[in-house]
């Protein structure tokens, strides 16, 4: 299985906001409704923002938001803030009952 | 409050094994899945495997099946991951991973990280 596909980086201004892309395909995301997004400061461990496409665990502020087309998954921050910028993950559940991690997106702010 | 708590560095020989622990407090062991996940220096996340210990069901990514075992003890909520014939490429943080229930598909609590580090 090879890794979901991430922009190596995005950035923007505070208050901007920013959206980045997962894409997989029909073994993982495709054919998926569960995928989570999780975000990551140096280190410490992953933390998730986004499950099942667009969940928001309790918790999580309203600026996070998920969405799904196709195969390609996406992650939205609005009104950005300094506290967003870490590095961010997608993952799938897959046709094979395993998980799929993406290559990362590092948010600058 | 959800807890995951790691055994501590360790430092190997290539082709030696090594065993991992991650104890839990709080929610219910039994009924959640036990998720291992990895990550080598400056990369991303790689899925290990998995356990589900009120069924004592498995499932490994096929990178590591033939050189991982996980296993689960319902008595000390613990979760363990065996992994063996070590080569330098294995080198990376080890994290335990909850999914809250084993009908669920996310990881809603991590470990701190175990570092396991390989060389000759």
């Amino acid at each position: 299985q090879s890794a979901l596909t991430q922009p190596a980086s995005v950035s923007g201004s505070p208050g901007q906001s920013i959206t980045m892309s997962c894409t997989g395909s029909r073994g993982d995301i495709g054919g998926s409704s569960y995928v989570s997004w999780y975000q990551q400061h140096p280190g410490r461990p992953p933390k998730v923002v986004i499950y099942d496409v667009d969940k928001r665990p309790s918790g999580i502020s309203g600026r996070f938001s998920g969405s799904k087309s196709g195969s390609t998954a996406s992650l939205t921050i609005s009104g950005l803030q300094t506290e967003d910028e870490a590095e961010y993950f997608c993952s799938s559940h897959t046709s094979d009952n395993t998980y799929v991690f993406g290559s990362g997106t590092q948010v600058y702010v | 409050q959800v807890q995951l708590v790691q055994s501590g560095t360790e430092v190997k020989r290539t082709g030696s094994s090594v065993n991992v622990a991650c104890k839990t407090s709080g929610g219910t062991f039994g009924n959640s899945a036990i998720n291992w996940v990895r990550q080598a220096p400056g990369q991303g996340l790689e899925w290990v495997g998995g356990i589900i210990p009120i069924f004592r069901t498995t499932k490994y990514s096929q990178r590591f099946q033939d050189r991982v075992t996980i296993t689960a003890d319902e008595s000390t909520t613990t979760a363990y991951m065996d992994l063996n014939s070590l080569r330098s490429d294995d080198t990376a943080i080890y994290f335990c991973a909850r999914i809250p229930h084993w009908g669920y598909r996310w990881f809603d609590a991590w470990g701190q990280g175990t570092l396991i580090s390989v060389s000759s």
